[in-house]
């Protein structure tokens, strides 16, 4: 299996612009989480889903993001509008067992000037 | 919620030498895991302790926890240049993880 995988792996925008990250989790896991790490504030869980359906968003900051999970294969996070402030790396993971043992893909770079 | 929290921040070794990083919670526990992050990659499980485990080992990694104390330890024997990497400890008490800040460790050659 190719691992999790993430699309784009670095994203420069402009403040105000709509941002899409994209997430292909490891076939088979029910499991798929986002996290933003930034050095002030570290790894934060965003939001997670188990078999496509958002179990805890409670970690999302504020209504400008969302996520979906359209199918088993693929979830998107949307930051809309985008402003500096968000720049950060965001991961998504996937996991067979629920909050054990998560595979990482290698992250999104988003600079938002 | 709980957060791990890792102490020492930073520790530099000479190859071949142990390194021992701690991690401490505040509130009950399913279980706790450890992850390696290298710079620029994402984060690679390491091992899983379950609360009703003391110690577990997997290869040069053993790790300890100690429930009374809300602790636990990580300890990377006959370290290599390849174990250069920062080192999260992550707590699992309601079905999400809360991670600590990570540990840098470098490991001189």
């Amino acid at each position: 299996d190719a691992g999790v995988i993430q699309s784009p792996r670095h994203e420069v925008t402009e403040m105000g612009q709509e941002v899409t990250l994209r997430c292909k989790p490891i076939s088979g896991h029910d499991y798929l989480f986002w996290y933003r790490q930034t050095m002030m504030r570290g790894l934060e869980l965003l939001i997670y889903f188990n078999n496509n359906v958002p179990i805890d968003d409670s970690g999302m900051p504020e209504d400008r993001f969302s996520a979906k999970m359209p199918n088993a294969s693929f979830s998107t996070l949307k930051i809309q509008p985008s402003e500096p402030r968000d720049s950060a790396v965001y991961f998504c993971a996937s996991s067979l067992q629920g909050a054990n043992e998560q595979y990482f893909g290698p992250g999104t770079r988003l600079t938002v000037t | 919620s709980q957060q791990g929290e890792e102490d020492p921040q930073a520790l530099s070794i000479q190859e071949g030498e142990n390194a021992t990083m701690n991690c401490s919670y505040k509130t009950s526990i399913n279980n706790l895991q450890w992850y390696r992050q290298n710079s620029g990659r994402g984060l690679v499980h390491l091992i899983l302790i379950r609360s009703n485990e003391r110690e577990k080992h997997s290869g040069r990694l053993r790790v300890t926890l100690d429930t009374s104390k809300k602790s636990s330890s990580l300890l990377i024997t006959a370290s290599r240049a390849a174990d250069t990497a920062s080192y999260f400890c992550a707590t699992d008490g309601s079905g999400r993880l809360a991670f600590g800040k990570g540990n840098q460790v470098v490991v001189i050659p």
